[in-house]
């Protein structure tokens, strides 16, 4: 089954502890990217990456750092989580360029940061 | 001041209403403009995509681009209360997405 997977589904952390959500697809997809969902605020893109080892931020990448050393994972890594970091999480991947157009999301990490 | 409007509702109709959705944009170098369907507790999922203005049709759905006024809709047609979802407007430049807040709509049976 073509999926987006990600890892944890839900986490309760404190304010410092470095953390990383693991993201995985097996449509063999160049793209990317990871966006956080906020009440009001809709989707944010926070980071995207078109292929191996070519990262851009998105709108709000402060926080947060990633990396793609292959093409189906594609981690988040919060080194000093804040408490405004409290979010949803989403990793989505497409096919590249233009037809980033169709994205497929995984299924979400609620994270909650005190 | 974003890059795309979206008015977050909520919207409630009644089953069978046609369902009206819009957002404008500011940014003129976005290529392709997208629906997304959103359940509860669930990742968005594509709906319609654009690339032109002009209208577009699916089945009960219909997404209008309108580039020189930089406005997008989406129709939905004799709704159902399995429409009953948030939509996310979103458009993207070579990569970068930008997504609307997302309404969310509610059809009564």
């Amino acid at each position: 089954e073509a999926q987006v997977t990600q890892n944890p589904r839900y986490l309760i952390t404190v304010t410092g502890k470095k953390l990383t959500v693991t993201c995985s697809q097996n449509m063999n997809h160049e793209y990317m990217s990871w966006y956080r969902q906020d009440p009001g605020l809709g989707l944010r893109q926070i980071y995207y990456s078109m292929n191996v080892e070519v990262t851009d931020k998105g709108d709000v990448p402060e926080g947060y750092k990633v990396s793609r050393k292959e093409k189906r994972n594609f981690p988040l890594i919060l080194e000093s989580p804040s408490p405004n970091q409290t979010s949803l999480y989403f990793c989505a991947s497409s096919r590249a360029g233009a037809s980033s157009y169709e994205q497929y999301f995984g299924p979400g990490t609620r994270l909650t940061v005190t | 001041q974003k890059e795309v409007e979206q008015d977050p509702g909520p919207l409630s109709v009644p089953e069978g209403a046609i369902v009206s959705l819009n957002c404008t944009y500011s940014n003129s170098a976005f290529q392709y403009f997208m629906w997304y369907r959103q359940y509860s507790r669930k990742g968005p999922e594509l709906l319609m995509y654009t690339y032109s203005s002009g209208n577009k049709e699916d089945g009960r759905f219909t997404a209008q681009v309108d580039k020189s006024s930089k406005y997008i809709s989406l129709f939905i047609r004799d709704s159902q209360p399995s429409d009953s979802a948030t939509y996310l407007c979103a458009m993207n430049s070579w990569g970068k997405l930008q997504f609307g807040a997302g309404t969310q709509v509610v059809v009564t049976p």
